[in-house]
């Protein structure tokens, strides 16, 4: 069975700096891996996906993701956050096809982003 | 084109009773699964829907059924309702994409979800 861990429950960063996400995954087969946002009473958001193509991903709003097999990590980050960047942020795992169905996510627990101003 | 919709938004039940949620998938996706995802936490899949048969079903016991309609929508049934199943309930739809090295792939969207709160 898959499983995610995302290191830190809250992270707080100031407008401007670096942001980093970090998700370690743990799986017997070759991974998808995804990382999600969900802002309050909302549903969660693709910011992007990695799917066996280049390892460092790029995703929406300046967002990326690197592939580490080695660290099996997926950890994200933005060069520069904005106070629209505060949410919940998940990373999630599924694992290769069977044959035309879509396998389950296995979600981490999240971690709330919190900007500074 | 409208994206993956939940119905109703919000829905106030009593222990023991049975509830039925709603979803319709984004135009053109084939597979719909569901998330529960409890207060603070990250969702857990509850059972995916293909082609009209469960094909998939994490855990979760039996009083969670499901059915998916030849439009591709699909229905959450919870019965005998718990407190424990307060919770945010997330419909996800996608469509399988199988790349060139024959492996698939899928980009999954997320309705808004439903509140459903057990007391």
């Amino acid at each position: 069975a898959q499983s995610v861990t995302q290191l830190g429950s809250h992270v707080s960063v100031s407008e401007g700096a670096l942001v980093l996400l970090r998700c370690n995954y743990s799986s017997s087969v070759p991974p998808y891996l995804f990382w999600y946002v969900q802002y309050p009473n909302q549903g969660l958001q693709l910011l992007l996906k990695y799917t066996s193509a280049a390892t460092l991903v790029k995703g929406i709003n300046d967002f990326e993701a690197e592939f580490k097999k080695s660290e099996t990590s997926f950890h994200l980050t933005k060069p520069s956050a904005h106070m629209s960047d505060a949410a919940e942020y998940f990373c999630a795992v599924s694992i290769a096809f069977s044959g035309g169905g879509a396998d389950g996510l296995t979600f981490g627990k999240g971690t709330h982003l919190i900007i500074q101003p | 084109d409208a994206g993956v919709t939940q119905s109703p938004t919000h829905l106030i039940k009593t222990r023991g009773q049975q509830v039925t949620l709603r979803c319709s998938p984004k135009s053109g996706h084939d597979t719909v699964s569901w998330y529960q995802q409890a207060l603070g936490q990250g969702p857990q899949f509850i059972f995916q829907y293909y082609e009209e048969e469960e094909r998939q079903r994490g855990n979760f016991p039996d009083r969670f059924s499901g059915h998916q309609f030849p439009n591709y929508s699909s229905e959450l049934n919870v019965n005998a309702l718990l407190l424990g199943d307060s919770a945010l309930y997330l419909c996800a739809s996608s469509l399988v994409v199988i790349d060139g090295s024959g492996r698939g792939s899928d980009t999954r969207y997320f309705g808004p979800g439903t509140r459903l709160t057990v007391l």
